[in-house]
């Protein structure tokens, strides 16, 4: 119950186009959704994070999508660039339950994306 | 700039050998994490520390150990390396719910081959 499914396992995109990645999850308990990406030779960072109260978030190119019914959310990229080249992981956190849960993430098995230029 | 280090970016060790990685925050958060990377399996969490002294076991701790004497330094241990722990290392911290925030920034990693 605890795991989130990730996919692909790796994308291509040319320049200018759109990249999507999908994550699944069991836990109804979730409630906070980041993604991380992460280049190589460096650790992961935060790129963006949604709530289960809203079903879309945008930050310049990124848009996280979530549908709570199906337990799916995606990683929506466009106008990819090949800066954007890296891998990128989504988590899923239960924060309701506060200082018990301590923020620990579970996190899909990673997308390696490359943008062609 | 919340920084994490980690002690070692290449470590090698040998099969048996008692093996020490060490992270460092600087910026006062309460929560501390050791995951490992495999590809294809994304993170796995091993240990967490959410206090001095304090630690929980994740989802792999078996072969693992940890140690928070401060609450800047969270040390993991492999009490007799394996090659099956051959590996990706990463140290997380995040502010935890006494810092508002619960975002987990990560150290750049420690690549352990065991022979």
């Amino acid at each position: 119950q605890q795991q989130v499914k990730q996919s692909p396992q790796s994308l291509i995109v040319q320049k200018g186009g759109i990249s999507i990645i999908n994550c699944a999850y069991e836990n109804t308990a979730f409630d906070y959704f980041p993604w991380y990406q992460q280049f190589p030779g460096k650790g992961p960072a935060l790129l963006i994070a949604i709530r289960p109260d809203v079903s879309e978030k945008k930050e310049g190119r990124f848009t996280i999508s979530f549908n709570k019914s199906a337990k799916q959310f995606s990683l929506h990229i466009m106008d990819s660039q090949p800066g954007d080249s890296a891998t990128y992981f989504c988590a899923a956190s239960g924060l309701q339950a506060g200082g018990t849960s301590y923020g620990k993430l579970t996190f899909g098995q990673g997308t390696i994306l490359t943008v062609h230029p | 700039d919340v920084k994490v280090t980690q002690s070692s970016r290449y470590l090698v060790k040998r099969t048996g050998e008692k093996v020490f990685l060490e992270c460092v925050q600087d910026m006062d958060h309460e929560n501390m994490f050791w995951y490992r990377q495999d590809p294809g399996l994304g993170l796995r969490l091993i240990y967490f520390s959410y206090d001095v002294k304090m630690k929980e076991k994740g989802d792999i701790p078996e072969g693992y150990s940890v140690s928070r004497e401060k609450k800047e330094r969270f040390s993991l241990i492999l009490e007799s390396a394996s090659t099956n722990q051959t590996s990706m290392y990463l140290c997380a911290s995040s502010p935890g719910l006494a810092g508002g925030s619960y975002e987990q920034y990560f150290g750049p990693g420690t690549r352990l081959t065991v022979t």
